[in-house]
C-alpha cells in the first residue's frame, strides 16, 4: 500500500532549466509534506516542506506547490545547476492526527546536464 | 554544531544474529525517529522516541526495538536478523514539530 508515490524514476535536465519533480499521496489525512534530496553515501538533506494551510512555498531556487484537491505536490527547481543532481525524495505526515512518522515516495533521481 | 551522528558507518552480519546501531541527535534536538531504507526503496519509518519512551512505531516486527537516553541519545536493536534485514539504517532527530534531519546511516549486510 504505497501512501505516496513518486512514479518518475529518473528526470534528466539541462542546466539552466526547470526541474518539476512530480508526487502523489493517497491519505487525506496527511497535512505536512516535505523534499529532501539525497546524495550517495549521505542521508537525506531537508530541502523545503509544505503545510496543507497553504498550496505554495518557495525557498531561493526551490518551490513547492501543494494541490489539495488532486492529492498531489511538486518541487520546482529553477534554475537547475549540475549540483542538484541527487536522488529526490518527498515525504508525508498527519501531525494533526498526532502522526509523527514520515512517510516517503521511492524517490526521483535528478541528473542536471552541464 | 554536528549533526546527526550514527555509528558504525558499516556493519557486516550473519543471519539469527543480533545487532545494535547508535545515534546522537543534532545540537537542540529531542526527538529520534529510526527509519529502514532498502535498495532502490524510500526510508521506512520503524520508531520514534521521545522522552524516552516510544511514541510512535511503524510496521515492524518485536525484533526490532529500541532505546532513548536522557541525553536524547538512542539505540536500535534488531535480534535474530534474517537476510531482509540488511538495509541502510537511517537515524533522524527533530525538535516539536521542525522538520527531520537525517544521519548518514549504517549500513547493515546479513550474510
Amino acid at each position: 500500500d504505497q501512501q505516496v508515490k513518486q512514479n518518475s524514476p529518473s528526470l534528466s535536465v539541462q542546466e539552466g532549466r526547470i526541474s518539476i519533480l512530480n508526487c502523489d499521496y493517497t491519505n487525506s489525512m496527511f497535512d505536512y509534506f516535505l523534499w529532501y534530496k539525497k546524495y550517495p553515501a549521505e542521508g537525506p538533506t531537508f530541502l523545503i516542506s509544505i503545510s496543507s494551510i497553504k498550496d505554495k512555498n518557495e525557498d531561493g531556487r526551490f518551490t513547492v506547490f501543494l494541490n489539495k484537491s488532486a492529492k498531489h505536490l511538486s518541487l520546482h527547481i529553477v534554475p537547475s545547476q549540475p549540483g542538484d543532481s541527487a536522488v529526490y525524495f518527498c515525504a508525508a505526515s498527519g501531525t494533526t492526527s498526532g502522526t509523527y512518522k514520515y512517510i516517503f515516495g521511492t524517490g526521483t533521481r535528478l541528473k542536471v546536464l552541464a | 554544531d554536528a549533526g546527526v551522528t550514527q555509528s558504525p558507518t558499516h556493519l557486516i552480519k550473519t543471519r539469527g544474529q543480533q545487532v545494535t546501531l547508535r545515534c546522537s541527535p543534532k545540537s537542540g534536538h529531542d526527538t529520534v525517529s529510526w527509519y529502514q531504507q532498502a535498495l532502490g526503496q524510500g526510508p521506512q519509518f520503524i520508531f520514534q522516541y521521545y522522552e524516552e519512551e516510544e511514541r510512535q512505531r511503524g510496521n515492524f516486527p518485536d525484533r526490532f526495538s529500541g532505546h532513548q537516553f536522557p541525553n536524547y541519545s538512542s539505540e536500535l536493536n534488531v535480534n535474530a536478523l534474517l537476510l531482509g534485514d540488511s538495509a541502510l539504517y537511517l537515524c533522524a532527530s527533530s525538535f516539536y514539530e521542525q522538520p527531520q534531519h537525517f544521519g548518514d546511516g549504517t549500513r547493515l549486510s546479513i550474510l
